[in-house]
């Protein structure tokens, strides 16, 4: 069974650094790329950027570029975002997806709170 | 702001059927699948539509997606309480060079 399982919720303070994590098992973890979705409290789903465990090779959204960092462990089948100076702003609900491809983003991890405030 | 449009919001009665449009451009919807996604209150998304038409093993036939030019539908018939939930498209856009998803429509059941 593929499951994507993800940390758990974190409350931070803004300047703080933060690494959150997604964790994969029932599948080849470095034949599909894992993907970060960001969920604003009451907002939409907006795309952040792509890793290829593979090859670690990475893309990201225009938005996201340079605000984050996305990495990822094969030996152990985790994908991470990493902050290193957190904001207000980056509060959000999480997601790490499974893309297949044409067959879309078929498997979310259970999302990831993160709430940065003084 | 997406450059993908949905409404924001859509109703329907039980048993009625409904549709929830998306409308892009000739960088995403008129090159690339359209791939549609339920969000139930307070869960992660869960695809529902992937290359524009197709069902994942498990989702009912009473949800179908349609694409023609640079427009895609998302139709659901026989609406149940059940269906109340946010929806949203997603599609990979050539001049982003990244995926993108529309605003949202949420799903009334009255």
């Amino acid at each position: 069974e593929v499951q994507l399982v993800q940390s758990g919720a974190v409350v931070k303070k803004p300047g703080e650094s933060l690494r959150i994590s997604c964790q994969a098992s029932g599948y080849s973890f470095s034949t599909y790329w894992i993907a970060w979705v960001r969920q604003m409290p009451g907002k939409g789903l907006e795309w952040m950027g792509i890793i290829y465990p593979g090859d670690s090779d990475t893309r990201y959204s225009p938005s996201f570029e340079g605000q984050v960092t996305i990495s990822v462990d094969k030996s152990i089948s985790t994908a991470s975002l990493q902050w290193t100076s957190l904001k207000a702003s980056d509060t959000a609900n999480y997601y790490c997806v499974r893309d297949n491809n044409d067959y879309g983003y078929d498997f979310w991890g259970q999302g990831t709170l993160v709430t940065v405030s003084s | 702001q997406s450059v993908l449009t949905q409404p924001p919001s859509a109703s329907g009665t039980p048993g009625q059927r409904v549709t929830i449009s998306c409308s892009g451009s000739s960088s995403n919807i008129g090159r690339n699948y359209v791939f549609w996604y339920q969000q139930l209150p307070g869960t992660a998304p869960k695809l529902l539509i992937y290359r524009n038409t197709e069902r994942p093993s498990g989702v009912p036939d009473r949800f179908s997606g349609s694409q023609s030019g640079t427009s895609a539908s998302l139709a659901i018939t026989g609406l149940r309480p059940g269906d109340e939930a946010d929806y949203y498209c997603a599609v990979w856009d050539d001049s982003l060079r990244g995926v993108v998803f529309a605003g949202g429509t949420k799903l009334t059941v009255l």
